[in-house]
Parts: C-alpha cells; sequence; structure tokens
C-alpha cells in the first residue's frame, strides 16, 4: 500500500524540550511539506521540500527545522525556540509536476505543557 | 497577501439535497484549485481538483471553476450523513513559490439526516 505515515499519533512534551515529528512516504513523492493546524484555523506551511538535502521555509518556519537525507524522508523538529508549539501537525507529499496535488499523512497531535 | 476565503458555516442541508460550498481566491495567477475534506480530528482528503474554467465532475461531486470572477465551488449531489466534515479550498500558483497551496479556513458541512 503506497501512503504516507506520521508518527507518534499523539505526542505530549513539557516546555522547553525539543521534540522531532516522523513523516515517511512510499508514494515516491520528490516534494514534501510540513503544515501546522490550529482549531478554526487554515493550514499553515512550516517547511517544504522539493528534492533530496534541500529544503525551503515556509510561511511559519520560526522555531522548526527539517531535513531532507533521504527521498522518502522529512522530519520535522520543534524546538524550544517555537512560542507556541501546541498543533496538528500534517505532512504531506506530492509530485513536482502537473497539478501537484499533495496527499496528507494522518498527522500528529503535539500538546506541550 | 494571496488569499483564499470560505464561508466558515455551518452549512445544513438534509440528506438527499445538494451542498454547495463556495471559494474566492485573490492570487490571479493562481492555476490549480483542489478540494479536500477533513473529518474532526483527521486529515484532509483531496476529494478532486480543477485547472480549467467550467465544470468537472467525479461521482456525487461536481467543481466548478470561473477564473474571471476568481471563484471555484463544490457541489455535493445526494447528500449523506458521512459527508458532514469541513471542506477545504486550495489554490495553487505554479510560479509561486514552489507550487505550495494557499488554503482557506474551510467550510463546516452538516447533512441532517
Amino acid at each position: 500500500d503506497g501512503g504516507i505515515t506520521q508518527s507518534p499519533k499523539y505526542l505530549f512534551r513539557k516546555e522547553g524540550q525539543n521534540v522531532t515529528l516522523s513523516c515517511e512516504q512510499n508514494l515516491n513523492h520528490d516534494a514534501m511539506y510540513w503544515y501546522r493546524q490550529d482549531p478554526g484555523q487554515g493550514l499553515r506551511l512550516i517547511y517544504y521540500s522539493q528534492i533530496v538535502n534541500d529544503f525551503q521555509k515556509g510561511d511559519i518556519a520560526e522555531g522548526y527545522s527539517v531535513s531532507r537525507e533521504k527521498k522518502e524522508s522529512f522530519p520535522l523538529t520543534v524546538t524550544s525556540a517555537q512560542k507556541n508549539p501546541t498543533a496538528f501537525y500534517l505532512c504531506a507529499s506530492s509530485i513536482v509536476g502537473g497539478p501537484r496535488e499533495q496527499y496528507f499523512g494522518p498527522g500528529t497531535r503535539l500538546t506541550v505543557t | 497577501q494571496k488569499e483564499v476565503e470560505q464561508n466558515s458555516g455551518p452549512l445544513s442541508v438534509p440528506e438527499g439535497a445538494i451542498a454547495s460550498l463556495n471559494c474566492t481566491y485573490s492570487d490571479r495567477g493562481s492555476q490549480s484549485f483542489f478540494w479536500y475534506r477533513q473529518y474532526s480530528g483527521k486529515s484532509p482528503e483531496l476529494i478532486m481538483f480543477i485547472y480549467s474554467n467550467g465544470d468537472k465532475e467525479d461521482g456525487r461531486f461536481t467543481a466548478q471553476l470561473n477564473k474571471a470572477s476568481q471563484y471555484v465551488s463544490l457541489l455535493i449531489r445526494d447528500s449523506q450523513p458521512s459527508d458532514s466534515a469541513t471542506y477545504l479550498c486550495a489554490a495553487l500558483n505554479y510560479g509561486g513559490s514552489q507550487g505550495n497551496l494557499i488554503f482557506g479556513k474551510g467550510t463546516k458541512l452538516s447533512v441532517k439526516p
């Protein structure tokens, strides 16, 4: 089965700790994306990557970091510098050409207290 | 600032009726448009996309695009209670930031049995 997996589904952390969210895809997509969704809000782009070893900041990259060492994987680290990290984090992937429709993983719900 | 606007709803329709969801976008350079369905607590699921003016049908769903009016709509025929969800509209400008989607905040649809 082709798809996108994110782990864990729920994550609880204390304030001041860094945390890494996993995203893996076996769709052979070149592009991968991280979004954040807050209640009643649209999706906001954190980081994206069009190719291995290259990534770009999205609209709200402050306090986050990513890496893209493999085509299949795009982990997101939420650092202690992120002021309001509690949110629903969504990973997506797409081809680079064509309509570029994005497919989403199941998401990770992060709670920081 | 590039925006996608949707009525937040809730939009309530009786079972079997046609649900009409609307979306406007500000970026005239947007070329492809996407409709996602998101159940509460879940990740967005792609329903369909459209990039040519006119209608595009897929089963009970019809997407309509009017680039002159910068307007996109989604019609759901024979609405079912299982269609109750939040519907996200997204726009893509290929010439923009590496093909990133701009999402609306979504319209909540409730289909009453």
